[in-house]
């Protein structure tokens, strides 16, 4: 089954810094990468996805970079402001796999004014 | 439209015993799944439903229960508590099975204690 690593596990930058993290992934079949944001004592909820089928998707100060050919793909976050600390989640969606997530282990940023 | 409504939200366990967390969307999702989230170890798939009548275990069953007799409902049993069980549950749904890139939802978690 896919195997989804998440790297680094905790985060510190200071405002307004950029913050990137990294997940690779084991099945080449994946094709959806979606990244979950989940602050403290709430749900995950969706901040940004990509397909196989694009290399880099941008929404404001967030972005998403796959690489296919390495099996990984990244989450940069630009201008960061305090209210950025979360745990972050990525994950990894296979074609024949009736919609499941496997999820990274997840990172903890914190943003420090 | 309440989205994925779970219940309790807090709930305190003595070993051995059995609940049942409730779940329920009204968005007529025919994807529903339970997940547990445990420090420094993600959200891991306890069971998982494809439509009503159908359901399937996922990456950690063992102790767990579910059943699909209605496209809104997915209730999640645990039938002999253990401390190990102690973490936070969340319910998800999704437009549709067949789909990959289909949002998924959250409900807002249920924080469950074994003593």
């Amino acid at each position: 089954g896919e195997n989804v690593e998440q790297h680094p596990s905790t985060l510190s930058v200071q405002e307004g810094d950029s913050a990137v993290i990294k997940c690779t992934y084991s099945d080449s079949a994946s094709n959806y990468f979606p990244w979950y944001k989940q602050e403290l004592g709430k749900r995950p909820q969706l901040i940004i996805d990509i397909r196989s089928n694009v290399g880099e998707k941008k929404d404001q100060r967030i972005a998403v970079t796959l690489n296919k050919t390495a099996k990984h793909f990244s989450l940069h976050i630009t201008e960061t402001q305090p209210e950025d600390s979360a745990v972050y989640f990525c994950a990894a969606q296979a074609p024949d796999s009736w919609g499941k997530l496997q999820f990274g282990a997840g990172t903890q940023v914190v943003v420090t004014p | 439209n309440a989205g994925v409504t779970q219940t309790p939200k807090f709930q305190v366990l003595k070993t051995g015993q059995s609940m049942t967390l409730q779940c329920a969307q009204d968005m007529n999702h025919e994807y529903m799944s339970w997940y547990r989230q445990d420090p420094g170890m993600g959200l891991r798939l306890i069971h998982y439903s494809v439509g009503a009548g159908i359901t399937d275990q996922g990456e950690v069953p063992n102790g767990y229960n579910v059943s699909r007799s209605t496209t809104e409902d997915f209730p999640l049993r645990l039938l002999s508590a253990a401390p190990s069980q102690t973490s936070v549950y969340f319910c998800a749904s999704s437009y549709s099975r067949t789909g990959v890139g289909n949002t998924i939802y959250f409900g807002e978690g249920s924080w469950l204690t074994v003593v």
